[in-house]
């Protein structure tokens, strides 16, 4: 069981937008501490997509979005792509465990 | 650019110590602001934080590993180490090094080691 709770998937068409929510409690998103988002394709290493609830690295296209809101974030990607098949995790602090957690991570179809 | 590369045994025997090394190049390990992680992803599952570490010494572990592991750091070598004691098939996953940026409100990781992966049998 995950800290930071997300939906074991999502699915969308291209060219449609989705949302991926990660939902925590008052150690951890409630608490203050930002969000970040990982991307992991598949074989591959987790990349970080998103930091600081809505940051995104220089490379990583305006088509990913993030937000956070109470105890909350959620991760938006519009204009689906096949390529955006993947993995994604959500990622935070948490003052009770003194330290990183991770949601449990969605799995993106893309039909 | 920063590159981060695992080494050590892909094979532990039940009960043994995993040892783990993560080599840093193009950059310090010293670096100001920035620390030093473990985290590990079990086959078909998700990511877990083990352990962080600066480059001073300062040291963080996840509560449910706290016991049997310990992290730590050689600067001359720019290497930091994990070390996982009486391990089990539990134990069996990835384990990847990750510069971690840290602040008041967060603790983020933004270059990834590929992994190792490290299997524990009898």
């Amino acid at each position: 069981q995950s800290v930071l709770t997300q939906p074991p998937s999502v699915s969308g068409a291209p060219g449609q937008r989705v949302t991926i929510s990660c939902t925590g409690s008052s150690s951890n998103i409630g608490a203050g501490y930002d969000v970040h988002w990982y991307q992991q394709l598949p074989g591959t290493t987790p990349k970080l997509l998103i930091y600081v609830n809505s940051n995104r690295p220089s490379g990583v296209p305006d088509r990913f979005a993030g937000s956070k809101s109470g105890t909350s974030a959620s991760l938006a990607i519009s204009g689906l792509q096949a390529e955006d098949e993947a993995d994604y995790y959500c990622q935070s602090y948490d003052s009770s465990l003194s330290g990183s957690v991770f949601g449990g991570g969605t799995k993106l179809t893309v039909l | 650019q920063l590159q981060l590369q695992e080494s050590g045994p892909g094979l532990v025997k039940t009960s043994e110590t995993l040892s783990l090394t993560c080599t840093v190049s193009g950059g310090s390990i010293s670096s100001r602001g920035y620390y030093w992680a473990w985290i590990r992803q079990p086959p078909g599952k998700g990511l877990e934080w083990i352990a962080t570490i600066y480059h001073s010494g300062s040291t963080y572990y996840t509560p449910s590993l706290k016991s049997r592991v310990t992290i730590s750091v050689d600067t001359p070598k720019n290497q930091f180490s994990l070390k996982l004691t009486s391990v089990t098939a539990g134990d069996t996953a990835v384990y990847h090094c990750a510069r971690q940026v840290v602040s008041s409100t967060f603790w983020y990781f933004d270059v990834w080691g590929r992994g190792t992966l490290v299997s524990v049998s009898s």
